[in-house]
């Protein structure tokens, strides 16, 4: 868990912003995931990627956007198209999209003032 | 897709009686299940995990089983400590899927 760190902890918006929340592994793992969490609803899938230049859409993408440009970052953008990005967002990483155990980083809280 | 359903969502134990958490999922060709333990404020973190081509697994005061016949598993914490309330949170996914359908979680409160 200590090779995945998020930046910052907490992060404060105003409405009609865009910002980017930062996710670093050091464990050489080929797969990353951001996952957003809400009280009461689980974790939710933002986007994943399962190799450098290439991501997927997962459950509700709608209003962030990604990039993988190198195998240890992958930065989530929360823009202004997202209606309601109050929340807690956690990053994973797992060593290849073959392994399924996921590793957590300790996560971003995101207030929109 | 899975759909990963939790119960109960709030449970209330007291300090050295047992916990049970259940799950249900729907893919039956989910064959991995991953338990993870969130603390307020923090990272989820595995506790335990469990494949297809077993039943049962054992950690210490943590169990889970699997009934693949009626797709659901639980998750069983004996003897249970303080230190143990938090929220836990059951997952699915098959080999090769590279994504995790979480349930919505259970607030366990362990009262001394």
């Amino acid at each position: 868990d200590g090779g995945i760190t998020q930046s910052p902890k907490y992060l404060f918006r105003k409405e009609g912003q865009n910002v980017t929340l930062s996710c670093e592994q050091n464990l050489n793992h080929d797969a990353m995931y951001w996952y957003r969490q809400d009280p009461g609803q689980g974790l939710r899938l933002i986007y994943y990627s399962q190799i450098v230049n290439d991501f997927q859409k997962g459950d509700i993408a709608e209003g962030y956007s990604v990039s993988r440009e190198k195998k240890e970052s992958f930065p989530l953008t929360v823009t202004s198209a997202q209606k309601n990005p109050t929340a807690f967002y956690l990053c994973a990483s797992s060593i290849s999209r073959y392994t399924d155990t996921q590793y957590f980083g300790p996560g971003t809280r995101l207030t929109v003032l | 897709g899975e759909n990963v359903e939790q119960h109960p969502s709030t449970l209330s134990v007291q300090e050295g009686d047992s916990a049970v958490i259940k799950c249900t999922y729907s893919d039956s060709a989910s064959n991995y299940f991953p338990w993870y333990k969130q603390e307020l404020g923090k990272r989820p973190q595995l506790i335990i995990d469990i494949r297809s081509n077993v039943g049962e697994k054992k950690d210490q005061r943590i169990a889970v089983t699997l009934n693949k016949t009626a797709k659901h598993f639980s998750l069983h914490i004996t003897e249970t400590q303080p230190e143990d309330s938090a929220v836990y949170f059951c997952a699915a996914t098959y080999s090769g899927g590279s994504t995790l359908t979480f349930g919505k979680g259970t607030m366990l409160l362990v009262s001394p």
